[in-house]
């Protein structure tokens, strides 16, 4: 299968600072990637869609405005949190989706934020 | 709106083979039906997926109900790896940027030695 990859993949930072997590399609480009986002003991929740050098499509309940996604590239797509909140502290995963009939999404391996 | 619905969570014992059901009576005529997979603090893994027929490859098969209003993800011989979330998934539309994997709870599957 294809490979995603993720960077970090674990980040500490503090109250009110921002911090930008990197998702990459290794060996495939993506047109279309997505960010999800998993509390402990839940499902992963899709944030948004993002496609090449489009604006990204947020979920309801989701801010733009403190979750910035650029899709820069077919083969990376970044999720900026900015002014972080303990809240916001949670498993962030990037999926990348592969063209072709099937469509088939690839997952990165995560990354986890935990913001003091 | 995940679509399907799954039980909480199963058990096996290592070796035996496990069944993992999923309902999914509001699948349309052209939704796949894929099942993935998730270990603790990792992203998803891709397991199977499968439109009509059944489906076999080296991690499990996929029996899909010939209504394809349910299906069976089974592994035919637990180990302790295979101990997972297991989600059974159809793409759906979101907004104005396609369709996407929504992800419901999925079956907890616990592999005892």
């Amino acid at each position: 299968g294809a490979v995603v990859s993720q960077h970090p993949s674990r980040v500490i930072c503090k109250s009110g600072t921002s911090v930008k997590i990197e998702c990459r399609s290794l060996d495939f480009q993506a047109t279309t990637m997505f960010w999800y986002r998993q509390f402990p003991k839940q499902s992963l929740m899709l944030m948004a869609t993002s496609n090449e050098g489009s604006k990204a499509t947020y979920e309801q309940g989701v801010e733009k405005d403190k979750f910035l996604i650029n899709h820069a590239s077919l083969t990376l797509s970044t999720l900026t949190v900015t002014s972080a909140h303990p809240e916001d502290s949670s498993f962030y995963i990037c999926s990348a989706r592969k063209g072709g009939p099937f469509n088939e999404q690839f997952f990165g391996p995560g990354t986890r934020l935990t913001v003091l | 709106d995940a679509k399907t619905t799954q039980p909480n969570s199963m058990e096996s014992n290592e070796e035996e083979p496990v069944h993992l059901p999923c309902n999914h009576s509001t699948i349309s005529g052209t939704d796949y039906i894929h099942w993935y997979r998730q270990l603790p603090s990792q992203g998803p893994e891709y397991v199977i997926h499968g439109l009509t027929s059944n489906v076999n490859n080296r991690m499990a098969s996929l029996a899909i109900a010939e209504d394809r209003k349910s299906s069976t993800l089974i592994l035919h011989r637990a180990t302790l790896r295979d101990a997972a979330v297991y989600y059974c998934i159809l793409r759906v539309p979101v907004n104005q940027a396609g369709t996407a994997l929504i992800f419901g709870k999925g079956t907890t599957l616990s592999v005892s030695s």
